[in-house]
């Protein structure tokens, strides 16, 4: 069946320090996969997403690249924000569902000033 | 906007009751999803459907019924509320199609006494 895995948390940085959070998946056929972000006390945003292997997904200074040959699509930022903390999940959507999303279990980013 | 909207923010309910949570669109979309997402465990699909009437079981379905008797409402029903529901619950919806974003809207957080 399908799996993501995402990197244990919490993640605490410091602001302007280098994030990362790594997902790696498992999955039939070609997936298309994303980031969610949950702000507290909201419920799920779309963050970015890839709907092809090499394809770099962007947003908010946020990217994660579809690497098939690693079956992963790991989350970066070059200079986190405080606002940035928030609870960030890692998706797919396996091409022969009715858009069922699969996640992973989430992973808590703290920022401090 | 897409929007999705949740019937309640928060409920409070006791053990053995019938409890209905109501999940709207306004995209006209074909496909919605009701989740629960706990600690640690990220969301597991309860229910979804892709059509007026026609529904889907998750990975979780025991426990849960829906309904769905216009495109844009989608209603999860617990028939008979126990501890292990008290659960935070979100609802999205998506368009058909590789790759479409799923939309949720903020959660109900259950508290089942």
């Amino acid at each position: 069946g399908n799996s993501v895995t995402q990197m244990e948390g919490p993640v605490t940085l410091s602001e302007e320090a280098f994030l990362t959070i790594n997902c790696t998946y498992t999955a039939t056929g070609y997936p298309s996969l994303f980031w969610y972000v949950q702000y507290p006390g909201e419920g799920l945003q779309l963050l970015l997403k890839a709907t092809k292997a090499d394809d770099k997904g962007s947003n908010k200074g946020f990217e994660a690249t579809y690497r098939k040959e690693t079956t992963s699509f790991h989350l970066e930022k070059g200079s986190v924000q405080v606002s940035d903390s928030a609870v960030y999940f890692c998706a797919l959507r396996a091409g022969t569902s009715y858009g069922k999303l699969t996640f992973g279990q989430g992973t808590i980013l703290t920022v401090h000033p | 906007d897409v929007k999705v909207t949740q019937s309640s923010r928060y409920l409070v309910k006791r053990t053995g009751e019938k409890v209905f949570l109501e999940c709207v669109q306004d995209m006209d979309h074909e496909n919605m999803f009701w989740y629960r997402q706990d600690p640690g465990l990220g969301l597991r699909l309860i229910y979804f459907s892709y059509d007026v009437k026609m529904k889907e079981k998750g990975d979780i379905p025991e426990g849960y019924s829906v309904s769905r008797e216009k495109k844009e409402r989608f209603s999860l029903i617990l028939e008979s509320a126990s501890t292990n529901q008290t659960s935070m619950y979100l609802c999205a919806s998506s368009s058909q199609g590789f790759g479409e974003t799923q939309y949720f809207g903020p959660g109900t957080r259950l508290l089942v006494l």
